[in-house]
């Protein structure tokens, strides 16, 4: 199965600062099928991107994916203060779908 | 209102067992293939086990295999995970998932529910 390595495992900005989280997959990602969620504590996960780049129903603009093959990256332009949260990085390309560890942005 | 509600998490013993439901609405839940996806506390995301839309194709993790069975009834607009041979490292929150229209079985997830706990201890 592929494994999903995401970096870094906390990021402390301010908000106003711009938030880039890396993802790595230990094989190429077919058809960059990697999505990105975001989870806040006592909360399910919420979808933000998919087919690497494309930004679910709702999400702001300031969220943008990008990357292919192995390296995926989710930038976050400008952090708002509902912005801190828990990101994970899905890839669903080959079976089984697998997650990464996670990224904690926190408020520094 | 589009929606996934888990019910049936608790307190098990090691060995023991366990269902869990998830009732859906909002949309027409037998063309959609489903999800179980289980969080340990203060882990990360697994995927455990998907059905398809009909129910005659099941899949599973390796780590549950043999030990959890997944099923739906689109009658009721329900999903299940029955959940046997419990041991303490399958003490998790444990969501429902649902992919996008043209998804599958082994898809990202647009819909989640809100997840029941499941603790294994003695």
């Amino acid at each position: 199965e592929i494994v999903l390595t995401q970096s870094p495992g906390t990021l402390s900005l301010s908000p106003g600062e711009r938030a880039t989280l890396s993802c790595r997959a230990s094989q190429s990602v077919s058809s960059s099928y990697l999505a990105w969620y975001q989870q806040k504590p006592g909360q399910a996960p919420r979808l933000l991107i998919y087919g690497a780049s494309s930004r679910a129903t709702g999400i702001p603009d300031r969220f943008s994916g990008s990357g292919s093959g192995t390296d995926f990256t989710l930038t976050i332009s400008r952090l708002e203060p509902e912005d801190f949260a828990v990101y994970y990085c899905q890839q669903y390309g080959s079976s089984p779908t697998t997650f990464g560890q996670g990224t904690k942005v926190e408020i520094k | 209102e589009v929606q996934l509600l888990e019910s049936g998490g608790g307190l098990v013993q090691p060995g023991g067992s366990l269902r869990l439901s998830c009732a859906a609405s909002g949309f027409t839940f037998s063309s959609y293939a489903m999800s179980w996806v289980r969080q340990a506390p203060g882990k990360g995301l697994e995927w455990v086990s998907a059905i398809s839309g009909s129910g005659g194709s099941t899949y599973y993790a390796d780590s549950v295999k043999g030990r959890f069975t997944i099923s739906r009834d689109n009658s009721k607009n329900t999903l299940y995970l029955q959940m046997n041979s419990l041991r303490a490292e399958d003490t998790a929150v444990y969501y429902c998932a649902k992919p996008p229209p043209y998804g599958d079985f082994n898809w990202y997830f647009d819909l989640w529910g809100r997840g029941t706990l499941v603790t294994v201890s003695s």
